[in-house]
């Protein structure tokens, strides 16, 4: 596709179970990004993928979060053992970005919005 | 570290009316800045950027310039429309190693007609 895509749009799933989303940038992007987005809270920076490396994972909430990125292209965002303060909004974003020398515009999905019950 | 303060919404308008939404930020060095935008049920998209002190970034009918002296970058519409209607974000990114952005909170637009 031409954008951004993400699946699922929209995930309900029970405290204590794990949920993946999916993440699948533009064609060519070598950077990669994971935003949460909750209300009132703005973006938060979760992890950033160059290639299939992350040398950012620094914005992880906790051990209970992990991504994975492979073969350049699509990544994975796991959430293991879910609880309600993970519910949000959970937004990808490629780029074409190279160390230091890109404009700065990511290209977002749409986002998959996360319910913890 | 880096942050991005912006006004907070929602900002309630009539059409035509004359929009400005605050962003002020606090960075080491000299960041590039950015005012993305997010349509309902759409992801966010860049609106328009400065990378240098006295850049005016603009599109659409918007404009904001990049003034280092009060560490700004203020959106602003002469006359906006209801299909403005939207949450703006204001963000910076200083380049140190890649282009992971910082955002500010979002302030959500409502123009009626």
């Amino acid at each position: 596709g031409a954008g951004v895509s993400q699946s699922p749009s929209n995930k309900v799933t029970e405290k204590g179970k794990d949920v993946e989303l999916r993440c699948d940038p533009i064609s060519g992007h070598t950077a990669l990004y994971w935003y949460r987005q909750s209300l009132g809270q703005g973006l938060e920076f979760l992890i950033y993928f160059q290639g299939n490396s992350a040398p950012d994972k620094s914005g992880l909430p906790s051990d209970r979060f992990s991504a994975e990125r492979t073969g350049g292209s699509v990544s994975t965002l796991t959430i293991q053992r879910t609880q309600q303060e993970d519910s949000a909004v959970y937004l990808c974003a490629s780029s074409l970005a190279a160390r230091g020398s890109d404009t700065g515009e990511l290209f977002f999905g749409e986002g998959s919005r996360l319910t913890v019950l | 570290g880096d942050s991005v303060t912006q006004m907070e919404g929602p900002v309630t308008l009539s059409e035509e009316a004359f929009l400005t939404i605050n962003c002020t930020y606090t960075a080491t060095g000299y960041p590039s800045l950015f005012w993305y935008v997010q349509y309902p049920g759409e992801g966010l998209q860049l609106l328009l950027k400065a990378t240098k002190a006295d850049d005016k970034g603009s599109n659409k009918g918007f404009e904001a310039t990049y003034r280092k002296e009060t560490t700004s970058f203020h959106l602003e519409k002469g006359s906006v429309q209801v299909s403005d209607s939207a949450v703006y974000f204001c963000a910076l990114s200083d380049f140190s190693g890649y282009s992971t952005l910082t955002f500010g909170k979002g302030t959500m637009l409502l123009v009626s007609p």
